[in-house]
């Protein structure tokens, strides 16, 4: 069974501060997608990556596809980040995906 | 604004009801997807289509079905509706379907059985 487990569940920040949200996978991807989830439900789609690194702003993805690992981390968190942020496993032809993490920043 | 746009935004019925929930992509995508996001499993994806075909499925059941028509919008019938069918019901597009390329999603569709 594909399991992608994400880490911290939630998380409160100060405005400011450098956040890491981990996610790991359980096979081998074609994709690895960052998902954000705004309290009113809407979805949009961070970044997918199959290796490296991607930056959109404020916002930075990483993967390690040797350790099945990936992480996304925002720096100078500010309100309007918060959010659940969901990591998705895209094998191919099959997506598989994260519990989220609860983002909450703080002014 | 993504661009995929669902209909309807909410949809309230009662158990052993079919609906139907309708979405067109952004324009120039081929493929559609369908996930079902409820509180108890989060997100799951159900079923892809590209350009009419379907190209993977995931976790849909059978009392569920959907298809892409020649204009490209897409459609997920649910029927014989249970309680633990409500949910939001996300469809999403890209451009031609394969992992590299980015997914823009619609706002969803609130399913609510009762």
């Amino acid at each position: 069974k594909n399991e992608v487990e994400q880490s911290p569940q939630n998380l409160t920040a100060q405005e400011g501060e450098f956040i890491t949200i981990n996610c790991s996978y359980s096979v081998g991807i074609s994709a690895l997608h960052w998902l954000q989830q705004h309290p009113g439900g809407g979805i949009v789609s961070l970044f997918m990556l199959s290796s490296g690194k991607k930056k959109h702003g404020r916002l930075i993805a990483t993967i390690n596809i040797q350790e099945k690992h990936s992480s996304l981390h925002i720096t100078a968190s500010h309100p309007r980040d918060s959010a659940v942020y969901i990591c998705a496993e895209n094998t191919g032809n099959q997506f598989y995906f994260g519990t989220g993490t609860s983002l909450t920043v703080i002014p | 604004d993504s661009g995929v746009t669902q209909t309807p935004k909410h949809l309230i019925t009662a158990t052993g009801q079919r609906v139907t929930l309708r979405c067109s992509p952004r324009s120039g995508d081929l493929s559609v997807y369908w996930y079902q996001q409820s509180l108890d499993q989060g997100l799951q994806f159900l079923i892809q289509y590209y350009n009419g075909e379907e190209r993977a499925k995931g976790n849909i059941l059978e009392r569920f079905s959907a298809q892409q028509f020649p204009d490209l919008h897409s459609e997920l019938n649910l029927s014989s509706l249970e309680l633990g069918d409500s949910a939001l019901y996300f469809c999403a597009s890209s451009v031609d379907g394969t992992p590299e390329q980015p997914q823009h999603f619609g706002d969803g569709t609130r399913l609510s059985i009762l």
